[in-house]
């Protein structure tokens, strides 16, 4: 029943790891995001995806790479992971550009 | 450039007071959308109200109301009579239009409504 959905929800993982990130959407939406929630509760956009295109690709380092294999389904893997990139990670979906976003749970990333 | 600022870092209220929550945007643009997220410390974003910059009306849904004013740059969310369960970080967004949706977050405002 959940609309937005992330596996996982808690990510604790060494340096220079890779890992990834699902995400899903069940509302039949176009367009779908990735963020990044620092530990002061900022939000940042990295990618946005339409219609399985990348539509936004924010300055985020090339480590990061997301993956759409179709409309419902937006992947975030990340490679050689850092300390700086523990943070949360929110997978959103929105009917299309400009319209409201949904949120998935997050994903809580911590690089040790 | 684009710009949301929400002054008020932390407010703490007692349950059934009044709380305004301050929201102040920039932009150049004639056409965008402003919107308010409300994350509470289970940590979810939860969407609260999308508003688009035409449209200048108030908004009230249940205890929440919103005064959204073009003139001073403004999209200030009120909630009337809080409750504990409404402690929580909200969040005042912007997004210009046709521009892939991007939201541009402000630094969010923690509410603490103690019993």
């Amino acid at each position: 029943d959940t609309a937005v959905s992330q596996t996982p929800k808690y990510l604790v993982t060494q340096m220079g790891n890779d890992k990834s990130i699902k995400c899903e959407q069940n509302l039949g939406h176009d367009t779908m995001y990735w963020y990044k929630q620092d530990s002061k509760k900022f939000l940042k956009i990295m990618f946005s995806y339409n219609n399985k295109e990348l539509i936004i690709n924010e300055t985020v380092p090339n480590r990061f790479s997301p993956k759409s294999p179709d409309k419902a389904h937006l992947n975030l893997h990340i490679n050689s992971l850092e300390l700086g990139d523990s943070a949360v990670y929110f997978c959103a979906s929105s009917q299309d550009r400009d319209y409201e976003q949904y949120f998935g749970p997050g994903t809580r990333l911590t690089v040790t | 450039a684009q710009k949301v600022t929400q002054a008020q870092t932390e407010i703490s209220v007692v349950e059934k007071e009044d709380v305004t929550l301050d929201c102040v945007y920039e932009t150049r643009d004639t056409t965008y959308y402003l919107f308010w997220y409300k994350q509470p410390p289970s940590g979810e974003l939860v969407f609260l109200i999308r508003r688009n910059s035409f449209d200048e009306q108030n908004e009230i849904s249940g205890r929440y109301s919103w005064n959204f004013q073009k003139s001073t740059s403004s999209f200030n969310f009120t909630i009337t009579a809080s409750q504990v369960v409404d402690s929580a970080v909200y969040f005042c967004a912007l997004s210009r239009y046709n521009q892939g949706g991007k939201l541009i977050f402000g630094q969010g405002t923690e509410l603490s409504v103690k019993p």
